[in-house]
């Protein structure tokens, strides 16, 4: 157990409509970082938060956006789904800022399926 | 454009023998490298990482050969056991710094290890 939550586990959903996936990160841990893993696909960053604040952005769609709450917890929104969003969406969490030879803890994973 | 490479989608060997997983990259800026292990319905675990000053780091079983003149970094598994079965993804970083994709580590594509009874 990472200690990093996420849920819900699965989510079907039909095209055009909006989800939200939800994260808390390990105890004290400050940045929260979501990746999405494609069918036969590496990861890929889409973005962080450090202590509430955006920190680092990477191939995300205009159509995702996320945040990260008081409390640390972080929710990624996606909107306007379409088949190709389907996926495994991870996200996780590490003490600092996102500097380079940090161990990133990962949840489970949420599986979202696009109908 | 990947910068990061695992060109063997999965890899099959006998208990007890050697697993060698490869990876290659592109980017000569990386100076980290992570191997990260993925269970079935679980996220990805750290595994081991070699930073570039160096070309070799042991921890147990799991050693991490780094070859900079060919951007190649390869994970071996000694002796090999079935719950080693997984897949093994390798990650690479530029040292304290976020390109412009601000992408802080770049995973490869993934190899699924089965190792056989």
């Amino acid at each position: 157990d990472s200690g990093v939550t996420q849920t819900p586990k699965h989510l079907i959903t039909a095209t055009g409509q909006r989800v939200t996936l939800r994260c808390s990160p390990r105890s004290g841990d400050l940045s929260v970082y979501w990746y999405q893993q494609s069918l036969d696909q590496g990861l890929q960053f889409l973005i962080q938060y450090y202590n509430g604040e955006e920190r680092a952005k990477g191939n995300i769609l205009e159509r995702f956006s996320a945040q990260q709450f008081p409390d640390l917890h972080s929710e990624l929104n996606l909107s306007s789904l379409e088949l190709g969003d389907s996926a495994l969406y991870f996200c996780a969490s590490s003490v600092h800022t996102g500097q380079a030879y940090e161990k990133l803890f990962f949840g489970s994973g949420t599986q979202l399926s696009v109908l | 454009d990947q910068q990061v490479k695992q060109n063997s989608p999965s890899l099959s060997v006998q208990e007890g023998r050697i697993s060698i997983l490869n990876c290659d990259y592109t980017n000569s800026m990386f100076d980290y490298f992570l191997w990260y292990k993925k269970y079935p319905a679980e996220g990805p675990t750290f595994l081991i990482s070699i930073s570039s000053i160096k070309d070799k780091n042991e921890d147990g079983r799991f050693t991490v050969f780094l070859n900079k003149s060919a951007k190649h970094l390869s994970l071996h598994i000694v002796p090999s056991q079935p719950g080693d079965s997984a897949v093994y993804f390798c990650a690479a970083s530029v040292g304290g710094v976020v390109d412009n994709a601000g992408n802080m580590l770049t995973f490869g594509g993934g190899t699924r290890l089965m190792v056989k009874p």
